[in-house]
């Protein structure tokens, strides 16, 4: 079975500060994992994928993740935090031949003005 | 944008009545999902379907059936509509040899 984590389900950063959202994953094969972000009352979006290529990744709206098989994660970063960032974040994992994703809880993420 | 609209969008039943929610696709993707969003549990996974007629149960499908009968078309029916299925009713679609999903709007159901 694969799952994921995602540490602080409430995030809060300063406008221009710096954005970690974290994930954690357990897979007994080679995971693929996905950042997904939802505004209020919209479906999701996907902001990265990782599937086995460049370990960093980067994604729209200038968020970047990092995938490390020696501590299970894919954190989500962005150098500089825009009022416009203030969603809920979910980070996903699947793997090859598994066409369901498994959902984190998700992070909501508030940018203090 | 991926064409996946839902309806509709907002319903308000009562329960032990029926609800039967749509999700329509104009992408002629050969998955789709439908999940349910609940504060504090994420998305789950209902049912899902990898082509016409074939669907298969997701962690939480108790209570919902699911059809598909053409590409374009997956609904999801609550035969007897509980207070425990109020939630927001995400329909998703995807393509091999991508395992990403594409959302739709959401349908949000209050059952009183």
């Amino acid at each position: 079975a694969q799952s994921v984590t995602q540490l602080g389900s409430h995030v809060s950063v300063s406008e221009g500060a710096l954005v970690l959202l974290r994930c954690n994953y357990s897979s007994s094969v080679p995971p693929y994992l996905f950042w997904y972000v939802q505004y209020p009352n919209q479906g999701l979006q996907l902001l990265l994928k990782y599937t086995s290529a460049a370990t960093l990744v980067k994604g729209i709206n200038g968020f970047e993740a990092e995938f490390k098989k020696s501590e299970t994660s894919f954190h989500l970063t962005k150098p500089s935090a825009h009022m416009s960032d203030a969603a809920e974040y979910f980070c996903a994992v699947t793997s090859f031949g598994n066409e369901k994703l498994t959902f984190g809880t998700g992070t909501r993420l508030t940018i203090i003005p | 944008d991926a064409g996946i609209t839902q309806s509709p969008r907002h319903k308000v039943t009562e329960t032990g009545t029926p609800v039967t929610l749509r999700c329509h696709q104009t992408e002629n993707h050969r998955y789709m999902y439908w999940y349910r969003q609940d504060p504090g549990h994420g998305l789950r996974l209902i049912h899902y379907s990898y082509g016409v007629k074939d669907t298969d149960k997701g962690e939480v499908s108790d209570g919902y059936s699911v059809s598909r009968s053409k590409t374009e078309d997956f609904l999801l029916t609550l035969e007897s509509a509980t207070s425990s299925q109020t939630s927001v009713y995400f329909c998703a679609i995807s393509a091999p040899p991508s395992y990403e999903q594409y959302f739709g709007p959401g349908t949000r159901l209050t059952v009183t």
